[in-house]
């Protein structure tokens, strides 16, 4: 099975950017969507498609996919931007699933 | 705006089915979109667990597949889950969530609810 590989925490100063990667076998061929999820709450989409953003989310989002990382940026980082990202595919293979990454917490010193 | 609410028992003893249900308001069921289960044990990540189209068409996580049933009742907007033969390993914050295709972003979420498996 496909198996998407984040790291486990990523720390940034506020105002500082942070890159969350995401590492898989020639993901650069799919779509990747990210989450952030919140303690206690559901998760938000905040990138689909590699690189688009819903309404509603800020443009200090965004994505980016290649080769075998895609890559979250969160510019100009706020405090009510720590919280637990995830990233998603579709693994199209003879039984098709979605598969979604380890997760990365993203702490704002 | 689209809604999406789960509900079922909070609590499920070793062996037996689980069964939530996920009641779609702000949008009917029938006019398109895929609806999904997606599952998160306590302080760990995501799991999809499947999804299903307005017509019944599915697709399921293969490692659940034996045991998952996904449903649809469009006279009544909402979709429902049943896991068989759950254990302490099937406890977790169970979601419903909308998106548009097989390979689509899920768009719109649950709050969730949290299911225990035990005696």
């Amino acid at each position: 099975s496909y198996v998407l590989t984040q790291p486990p925490s990523v720390s940034v100063a506020p105002g500082q950017t942070a890159r969350i990667t995401c590492g898989g076998n020639n993901i650069g061929s799919k779509s990747v969507h990210w989450y952030q999820q919140k303690p206690g709450q559901a998760p938000v989409l905040v990138v689909y498609d590699d690189s688009d953003r819903p309404s509603g989310i800020p443009e200090r989002f965004s994505g980016s996919n290649s080769g075998n990382t895609a890559t979250l940026t969160i510019s100009r980082v706020e405090a009510g931007d720590e919280a637990d990202y995830y990233c998603q595919v579709w693994d199209s293979s003879s039984d098709p699933s979605y598969v979604f990454g380890t997760g990365t917490k993203v702490t704002v010193l | 705006q689209v809604q999406l609410q789960e509900s079922g028992p909070g609590l499920v003893k070793p062996s037996e089915t689980l069964s939530l249900t996920c009641a779609v308001s702000g949008y009917s069921i029938s006019s398109g979109y895929y609806w999904g289960w997606i599952r998160q044990p306590p302080g760990k990540g995501l799991e999809w667990i499947g999804s299903i189209y307005h017509s019944g068409s599915t697709y399921y996580n293969p490692s659940l597949k034996s045991r998952v049933t996904i449903s649809v009742d469009t006279s009544k907007n909402q979709f429902s889950l049943k896991l068989s033969s759950v254990t302490a390993a099937d406890t977790a914050v169970y979601y419903c969530a909308r998106h548009l295709g097989p390979g689509e972003a899920f768009d719109i979420w649950g709050q969730g609810t949290m299911v225990t498996v035990s005696s």
